[in-house]
């Protein structure tokens, strides 16, 4: 089955400053590639999704982009707030299959 | 409300007992899915449904676990002779099959503490 690498664990950002999460994954039949931000004792809650045959796609502050060839996608966010403090999780699907998460990426923005 | 609705939002068992929960799906979507998730890791794949068949479930599922969707719309995941080792957030997610994308939908979960 697909598995999803995700890092880093942990990243710390000045409030203003650009944070990257980068995944990995390993079936190439992957064609849907979701990110999601989960806040504290709250549901995962999707933020922004890219398609194979997409290689970046923006939504104001957030983008990802994706590298089919290396099977690697990463999420960008620009201009961090305190409020985009959370955990975010990479996955991957195939078609007809179930989603695949990655472990997770703790982002804390301070003030 | 139209989302994702699980039941109960916590539940605290002695070990060795069997414990259910439910989950009701937004009511068009026909996939539904069901995860574990332990603190400070992402989410577990245990087992979906696209309507009311079952069509895959995880090696790593003990076969103390069970889960039905009777009749395509809610489901039930079943822990029987439950473990320690059982205790997680267990969240279920629903998706539409057949649009442009597989958006997941996720409930609240369920808390389980086994004692």
């Amino acid at each position: 089955g697909e598995n999803v690498e995700q890092h880093p664990s942990t990243l710390s950002v000045q409030e203003g400053d650009s944070a990257v999460i980068k995944c990995t994954y390993s079936d190439s039949a992957s064609n849907y590639f979701p990110w999601y931000k989960q806040e504290l004792g709250k549901r995962p809650q999707l933020i922004i999704d890219i398609r194979s045959n997409v290689g970046e796609k923006k939504d104001q502050r957030i983008a990802v982009t994706l590298n089919k060839t290396a099977k690697h996608f990463s999420l960008h966010i620009t201009e961090t707030q305190p409020e985009d403090s959370a955990v975010y999780f990479c996955a991957a699907s195939m078609p007809d299959n179930d989603m695949r998460f990655g472990a997770g990426t703790r982002l804390t923005v301070k003030p | 409300d139209t989302g994702v609705s699980q039941d109960p939002r916590h539940k605290i068992t002695k070990r060795g007992q069997n414990v259910t929960f439910r989950c009701d799906p937004i009511s068009e979507h026909n996939r539904l899915y069901w995860y574990r998730q332990t603190l400070g890791q992402g989410p577990e794949f245990l087992t979906y449904f696209q309507n009311e068949a079952q069509l895959e479930k995880s090696r790593l599922l003990s076969d103390r676990f069970s889960a039905e969707r009777p009749k395509g719309s809610f489901s039930t995941l079943e822990i029987q002779r439950t473990e320690q080792g059982d205790s997680a957030m267990y969240l279920c997610a629903s998706s539409l099959k057949g649009t442009a994308t597989e958006k997941l939908f996720f409930g609240s979960g369920t808390q389980l503490s086994v004692l």
